[in-house]
């Protein structure tokens, strides 16, 4: 499973209030991703990391932020949760060793924005 | 124009069967491919991975590539009630940072 979790896995909050997702893994990995999954849309990038503090957009990134102060801990935060946040958040980590690009994802965090 | 793209399904085979997965992508220069299985509520695994023209097998699965027709494929041959999931196409749109695009993937209902 690629030394990956996710906290917490289930979460309902209130519209307008923040959220915060943690990602963290155990193999010193150097890129992460955060991604959402809704249907009919699939898995879309919302921001992702190459290193410690070095982050970039994804394709929908409006509405969210994210940090990285270790390596091992990607954190992605809603600043005002709103109902079209409703979804499934995957982490994953970009396998580095050799030449593989392989992505691996975590276990998901189910966020439902009432 | 979607740049992966997949038919939804439901792709309905008999147990035993090859099932046939299809996937193009817009991006010419895309050079890593991808296949993952998803089962409902469960996070997307990868089960092959493609990086050149022609085939790649691993036990009952087998990956197409033909770049010149922005073309991918998996093959899953004596298919089981087992496989029954979703598959997601993956492609690459940009090298470095390995940025992946998504198709919404196919879901594949095998029979006992």
């Amino acid at each position: 499973d690629a030394g990956i979790t996710q906290s917490p896995r289930h979460k309902v909050t209130e519209t307008g209030t923040p959220v915060t997702l943690r990602c963290h893994q155990t193999e010193n990995h150097r890129y992460m991703y955060w991604y959402r999954q809704d249907p009919g849309h699939g898995l879309r990038l919302i921001h992702y990391s190459y290193g410690v503090k070095d982050t970039d957009k994804g394709e929908v990134s409006d509405g969210y932020s994210v940090s990285r102060s270790k390596t091992e801990d990607f954190l992605l935060t809603l600043e005002s949760a709103t109902s079209s946040q409703t979804s499934v958040y995957f982490c994953a980590i970009r396998d580095s060793s050799g030449s593989s690009y392989e992505q691996y994802f975590g276990p998901g965090t189910r966020l439902t924005v009432t | 124009q979607k740049e992966v793209e997949q038919n939804s399904g439901p792709l309905s085979v008999p147990e035993g069967a090859i099932a046939s997965l299809n996937c193009t992508y817009s991006d010419r220069g895309s050079q890593s491919f991808f296949w993952y299985r998803q089962y409902s509520g469960k996070s997307p695994e990868l089960i092959m991975s493609i990086y050149s023209n022609g085939d790649k097998e691993d036990g009952r699965f087998t990956a197409q590539l033909n770049k010149a027709s922005q073309y991918v494929s998996l093959l899953i041959r004596d298919s089981q009630p087992s496989d029954s999931a979703t598959y997601l196409c993956a492609v690459n749109i940009q090298g470095g940072f390995q940025k992946l695009v998504f198709g919404t993937g196919t879901r594949l209902l095998v029979s006992p």
